[in-house]
């Protein structure tokens, strides 16, 4: 069975980073072929992609945002921690991780809400 | 980056009459070299994650009900639900996957009339 579980504050502060666990089950972050992605969803909002990582290390970012994330992973833990500089209350919001593989995005977590505010 | 748009933003249906959800992408999701089309479609329930419908243009993923197709070619696409149930309520959203950064559709609504 595959699960995936965000984990992290609710709320920060504006200025703030922001750091996000993923921790998964059921699959290897070692198995070619496999990442995890991050998706961020505003309230009542579209989803919006914001990181990839993939087994070998290698990592994708929104360009828009690029500046201001990163994301690592722990295979052996397996966990993917996603961390974003200088939060804004535009950043509020739901932050889900997900795996991509053969399949897009075939398994999500149950999102994390993050608010940005003083 | 792809451009997606959705349409309608809103769609009441009623239970056993079909619908469709169209999308348009700014530029061709086919890739020549393999003729894949890399357009994929979610469907978020209230409350819940999203989850996935369709891959790749056509393809069902594990689990979900043939009811639901994908169509469509280049940069038109379509979701189509043969006979609609109430369990089908909840926001579908197109994707594409053909280059970085991936995109979403604004999401289409869909409720029961």
């Amino acid at each position: 069975q595959i699960t995936l579980k965000e984990s992290g504050p609710t709320l920060v502060k504006p200025t703030q980073t922001l750091t996000l666990t993923c921790t998964f089950s059921g699959f290897s972050l070692t198995t070619r072929g496999v990442g995890v992605g991050w998706i961020r969803q505003p309230p009542g909002k579209a989803l919006s992609w914001l990181a990839l990582i993939y087994w070998n290390d290698d990592k994708r970012y929104s360009p828009s945002l690029k500046h201001r994330l990163s994301v690592t992973k722990d295979s052996s833990k397996n966990q993917v921690v996603l961390t974003m500089t200088n939060m804004d209350p535009v950043d509020t919001g739901t932050y889900f991780c997900a795996r991509m593989g053969y399949y897009p995005f075939d398994y999500w977590g149950q999102g994390a809400l993050v608010t940005v505010s003083s | 980056e792809i451009v997606m748009t959705q349409t309608p933003l809103s769609l009441p249906v009623t239970p056993g009459e079909p619908a469709s959800i169209f999308c348009r992408s700014s530029q061709s999701l086919l890739d020549s070299n393999n003729g894949n089309t890399y357009v994929d479609w979610f469907l978020q329930r209230p409350g819940q994650s999203p989850q996935l419908l369709i891959y790749t243009l056509t393809n069902r993923a594990s689990g979900v009900s043939d009811r639901f197709s994908g169509s469509g070619s280049g940069t038109d696409f379509t979701l189509k639900i043969s006979r609609v149930e109430a369990d089908d309520v909840g926001v579908y959203y197109c994707m594409q996957r053909k280059e970085l950064p991936l995109t979403f559709g604004g999401g289409t609504k869909v409720d029961i009339k």
